[in-house]
């Protein structure tokens, strides 16, 4: 398993202004995702941050909006910029299982941080 | 494009009853989990199954793999106000790199 720490884990932000999400793994992984969850809906993946190169989108996210970092295997942020309501969701980090050939595939998430845009 | 489905979407029973919620898909998956989201939480995970028919017990809570790895189900016996929350399904691809997620069953366990 993994533990995920996310920070800020609530935030009321200014329409407009950016805000850069962190996320701290306890231990190394190749794999980090970036999830969104506007209210009442399920996960939508923006990005899989990889180490050492640019992260990789899903259609409908682009990096201006939602630039990501990857220094290292533990460590990784997610920035929204010029946000607007809309914007208003829970953000999540998740990582796959470090132990995945014992478990198999499974991914695990942070706590969340839940933004509300004004 | 893979994609899961959930059934029902939402759920509300009393105290003490059982329940059982489905995940479907017309894709294969190689390994399936289950989570627990409560409101303003991130998903935690459950359980995670990978063979075709399996059966995993977490107290309560029964999981199933389909037989051809394309479905799942979540069964609670004796539900407890508790076990509230938003019950995500999803599957991993082969390469193991993509996870599709489930819309999610809402439920509500009323004391």
């Amino acid at each position: 398993s993994a533990v995920i720490s996310q920070k800020p884990s609530r935030d009321i932000c200014q329409r407009g202004t950016s805000l850069t999400i962190q996320c701290q793994v306890d231990s190394q992984v190749t794999m980090m995702f970036w999830y969104r969850q506007q209210p009442g809906q399920s996960l939508t993946l923006i990005a899989t941050a990889n180490q050492g190169s640019e992260a990789t989108y899903e259609s409908g996210f682009v990096i201006d909006k939602f630039p990501i970092s990857r220094p290292n295997l533990t460590f990784s942020t997610l920035t929204v910029s010029n946000m607007s309501p809309e914007d208003s969701s829970i953000y999540l980090c998740s990582v796959e299982d470090p132990d995945k050939t014992i478990s198999g595939n499974t991914i695990y998430f942070g706590e969340g941080s839940w933004l509300t845009v004004v | 494009t893979q994609l899961l489905e959930q059934s029902p979407q939402f759920l509300s029973i009393q105290e003490g009853e059982n329940l059982t919620v489905y995940c479907n898909s017309s894709s294969v998956f190689s390994s399936l989990q289950w989570y627990r989201q409560e409101p303003g939480e991130g998903p935690v995970l459950l359980v995670t199954v990978v063979t075709g028919g399996e059966v995993k017990k977490l107290k309560r809570l029964t999981f199933q793999f389909g037989d051809a790895r394309k479905d799942s189900s979540l069964h609670i016996t004796a539900a407890q106000p508790g076990d509230t929350g938003l019950y995500l399904c999803a599957g991993a691809d082969n390469y193991g790199q993509n996870f599709v997620f489930g819309p999610g069953t809402r439920l509500s366990v009323l004391p």
